[in-house]
């Protein structure tokens, strides 16, 4: 059984920028893609973008395109999620979901979230 | 890229049963046969209960049924129990590598 434990909760300030770490223990990590789904309070999930680790290949969602990177390091089974130029809009619980690589597969194991809160 | 189009709530009693929609374009649930559907109780991430439309993972009990027709995927609850008291979130994949989120609906059970 795959599980997925994330970094703690981070308080950053407005233009700065925010790293949270996921970790994959139990299962083959290079045979999953790892995605970020962030939810702001209150609100729905939204999905940020994702890596497959075997091929180091990222894909983003088209609204943090330029702002958002994802990378992964194999040799510690951890996935890396950054985004810069933060904003109040980008407080959010940051969620880690590991899944098969094929296109559209489902996000079968969730890491704990991530609370990411942006303020002055 | 806008988000699938759900209810923001739906309602019913024990027993009965519910269902969900989620509405998208020709660009995703109506082109690819992706569809996932997520429950989320409060302060807990997410868990998958349908992929590929109509599948259901390993646990997930046949209580649970998706289907597809056109451009809108539905999420089917019957005998409700008090414990499937949720937000339920639909997710499609929408070419180009790319994964898109409903607006989440709250099942309330009466």
């Amino acid at each position: 059984q795959v599980q997925l434990v994330q970094s703690g909760a981070e308080v950053k300030k407005p233009g700065s920028w925010v790293r949270v770490s996921c970790r994959a223990s139990g299962g083959t990590f290079n045979t999953y893609a790892f995605n970020w789904v962030r939810q702001a309070p209150g609100q729905g999930l939204e999905w940020m973008g994702r890596i497959i680790p075997t091929l180091d290949i990222a894909n983003y969602a088209p609204d943090f395109q330029g702002r958002v990177m994802i990378t992964a390091d194999k040799s510690t089974n951890t996935a890396y999620m950054e985004l810069s130029s933060l904003s109040s809009e980008d407080t959010a619980v940051y969620y880690c979901a590991g899944g098969g690589s094929a296109n559209g597969a489902p996000f079968d194991y969730w890491g704990q979230g991530a609370l990411v809160t942006v303020s002055s | 890229q806008s988000a699938l189009t759900q209810p923001r709530s739906v309602s019913g009693s024990p027993g009965q049963s519910v269902t969900i929609s989620c509405t998208g374009t020709r660009n995703d649930i109506g082109w690819y046969n992706s569809v996932s559907w997520y429950q989320q109780h409060p302060g807990k991430a997410p868990k998958v209960m349908i992929y590929d439309v109509t599948k259901r993972p390993s646990g997930v009990p046949d209580r649970f049924s998706g289907s597809k027709s056109g451009y809108t995927a539905s999420l089917t609850i019957s005998g409700l129990q008090a414990e499937d008291e949720a937000d339920y979130y639909c997710c499609s994949y929408a070419g180009s590598y790319t994964m898109i989120f409903g607006g989440g609906t709250k099942l309330t059970v009466l």
